[in-house]
């Protein structure tokens, strides 16, 4: 089994705050997403990081894959109510010709207006 | 833009009855995937389906689980005898491929409740 961990499990900041969440692991993925889910549903795609050392920004959000390709952030710059939630990474690993996602445990994020 | 479906939102079943959740892919997705997440746990892979066949499995899927394409567009998850524990939030997933690019992006359904009683 392929562990993913997160870290924090739990954050809560203040709106206009800066903050990073951390996705690490022992293992090497193919690719590593990152997702967000709101309570009762599914995870919503956010970004897929594919290249070691890749960055990806989308709005603000930046998402970056470590070299290695074991490890992943996701930085939000100027946090705003609407960003809390439960965000979610997960690392492919090709197995039996299919990626089988492997989920981390996810982190709380509560942006506090 | 496309989605993945599920249906039913939510089902109650007693113990040891028989369910079918059930998946509309994307259209133009070749591979599919169901996972599981029990309440306040993390989402933990079950299966992954190509071309007809099961591609990967993980532990959990046991001889109780059996998945199916029955036609050109549903994908669906069968327990045959529920238990207890079989009480989870049910994922349905697909992608356009797989490797070490963007289309191996995988796509979620909204997930379909399962309370066994």
């Amino acid at each position: 089994t392929q562990l993913l961990e997160q870290s924090p499990q739990f954050l809560s900041i203040q709106e206009g705050e800066n903050l990073t969440v951390y996705c690490n692991s022992s293992s090497v993925f193919s690719s590593l997403q990152w997702y967000r889910q709101e309570p009762g549903e599914g995870p919503v795609l956010l970004v897929t990081v594919v290249t070691g050392g890749e960055v990806k920004k989308l709005k603000r959000l930046t998402f970056q894959f470590g070299d290695a390709r074991k490890d992943s952030s996701l930085h939000i710059t100027a946090a705003q109510p609407g960003d809390t939630g439960l965000y979610l990474c997960a690392g492919a690993f090709i197995r039996g010709g299919a990626n089988n996602l492997f989920f981390g445990t996810g982190t709380r994020l509560t942006v506090i207006p | 833009e496309p989605e993945v479906t599920q249906t039913p939102s939510h089902q109650v079943t007693q113990m040891g009855q028989e369910v079918i959740l059930r998946c509309v892919p994307i259209s133009n997705h070749l591979y599919f995937y169901w996972y599981r997440q029990i309440l306040g746990q993390k989402v933990e892979f079950l299966v992954s389906f190509y071309n007809n066949e099961i591609s990967e499995k993980s532990e959990i899927f046991d001889d109780q689980f059996s998945v199916e394409r029955p036609d050109g567009s549903n994908f669906t998850l069968k327990i045959r005898s529920t238990k207890l524990e079989d009480s989870a939030m049910y994922f349905c997933a697909s992608s356009e491929g797989y490797g070490l690019a963007d289309t191996d992006t995988q796509y979620f359904g909204p997930g379909t409740r399962l309370t066994v009683l």
